[in-house]
Parts: structure tokens; C-alpha cells; sequence
């Protein structure tokens, strides 16, 4: 049973270019999850995705959307990418219950480096 | 939004238990403990979680004190494997998790 996998592993972008990472959820789960984690930081929420729209969002600039499909699978697109973009992005999934005490299970991210 | 407070880094030695703090004193009542840990550019790995009473599973096991103000988590017997950052984290109604900076934990052979 594949867990959640992200794609691509790695990205060197330049600034004001736009970027697109892709996720695939455990199977079973609906719900996606996007963090944003610096060099030394813990990750830090995004959004939100279930049943296809954004459910909650961050602090995050509108440079930042999202999308998920009918197979509960999730991009998430950065515009006008900035040098502060540079991070690991996580993609995480979880099965929406409630009262909400499913896990997050995480994919082990894509390393973005804005230059 | 409840926040957490752990410790910045924490060793412990092989073979022993690692017993790692973490303080929530403004978690809700139906706020749930959760507990992570990362290993160098991997993603974080759930651990385990809990809501009242303690739990145990395969990896750990977390006690939470009777006013659920602060949790402990203990591996009971680290290994060279368990080194990493451990996330003590509070999930909000809203499902978001907040992770701070969570506990360098190293184990020393």
C-alpha cells in the first residue's frame, strides 16, 4: 500500500518563474494537507483540500493556490516565485472524520530552490 | 489556537528510555495531542496520539497529565534510529496543525 508521494523530489526554479508540485494521496484517504518548511523550521500550514475545494488556509499570499481532483490527488501552484520560497514542501493526507482524530500521514516533500 | 513548548534539544543514551516533555496549557477540551518526528529530509512520521488517556502503540507510548496541560512521550527504548526532531503538536477544531520547533532528540551510543 503506496503511503502519499510527491513529485518532483527536487525543483531549481529562478525568480518570477511559476512552479506546480503534485501530490498523491494514501490510498483511502481524502482530505490533502500542503506545509511549507524552512531550513530550521517546523512546517508551516497552507491549505487545506477536500472534496475538490479549499477548505482552510494559512497565513499565505495568494501566490499560493491549489487544486484537487475527483481521485483526491492535489497540485499545488506558486506564482512570481520569490528567493523566501525556497523550502521543503510536504504534502500530507488524512481521512476526514470526526471528530477529527485521523492522523496526517506525510510524503517526504519537494525541495524547492528559487535562484 | 492551542501552542506547545518543548525543550530545544534533549540527548539520551542507547538502550535507555527517552522521555521527551512537552507543555500545552491552553489546549481545549476537545483538542487532541499529536506527536511526530522528523528525520533529516524526510517527512515527518506520525508517532502517536491521544485526547484524555495514555496511549501506547509499537513506537511509544504518551502519557498526558489529568489536566491535560503537558504530555510526555517516551520511546522506551532508544535506539540510534530514533534520532531526530519530535514535534509535540495540538490539532485544532479546525484540523490544522501547528508545529513549533520541536525537540532535537539525539541518542549517544
Amino acid at each position: 500500500d503506496a503511503g502519499v508521494t510527491q513529485s518532483p523530489t527536487h525543483l531549481i526554479k529562478t525568480r518570477g518563474q511559476q512552479v506546480t508540485l503534485r501530490c498523491s494521496p494514501k490510498s483511502g484517504h481524502d482530505t490533502v494537507s500542503w506545509y511549507q518548511q524552512a531550513l530550521g523550521q517546523g512546517p508551516q500550514f497552507i491549505f487545506q483540500y477536500y472534496e475538490e475545494e479549499e477548505r482552510q488556509r494559512g497565513n499565505f499570499p495568494d501566490r499560493f493556490s491549489g487544486h484537487q481532483f475527483p481521485n483526491y490527488s492535489s497540485e499545488l501552484n506558486v506564482n512570481a516565485l520569490l528567493l523566501g520560497d525556497s523550502a521543503l514542501y510536504l504534502c500530507a493526507s488524512s481521512l476526514t472524520t470526526w471528530p477529527g482524530d485521523s492522523p496526517l500521514h506525510f510524503g517526504n516533500g519537494t525541495r524547492l530552490t528559487v535562484t | 489556537d492551542a501552542k506547545t513548548t518543548q525543550p530545544p534539544s534533549m540527548d539520551c543514551a542507547e538502550g535507555r528510555a527517552a522521555n521527551l516533555p512537552c507543555n500545552h496549557s491552553t489546549i481545549s477540551g476537545n483538542e487532541y495531542v499529536y506527536w511526530y518526528r522528523q528525520i533529516h529530509s524526510q517527512g515527518p512520521q506520525y508517532i502517536i496520539h491521544g485526547l484524555k488517556n495514555n496511549e501506547t502503540n509499537e513506537m511509544a507510548s504518551l502519557i498526558i497529565t489529568e489536566d491535560r496541560k503537558s504530555s510526555t512521550l517516551i520511546l522506551p527504548h532508544a535506539t540510534l534510529r530514533d534520532t531526530a526532531v519530535y514535534y509535540c503538536i495540538v490539532r485544532s477544531t479546525g484540523n490544522q496543525f501547528y508545529f513549533g520547533t520541536g525537540t532535537s532528540l539525539t541518542v549517544i551510543p
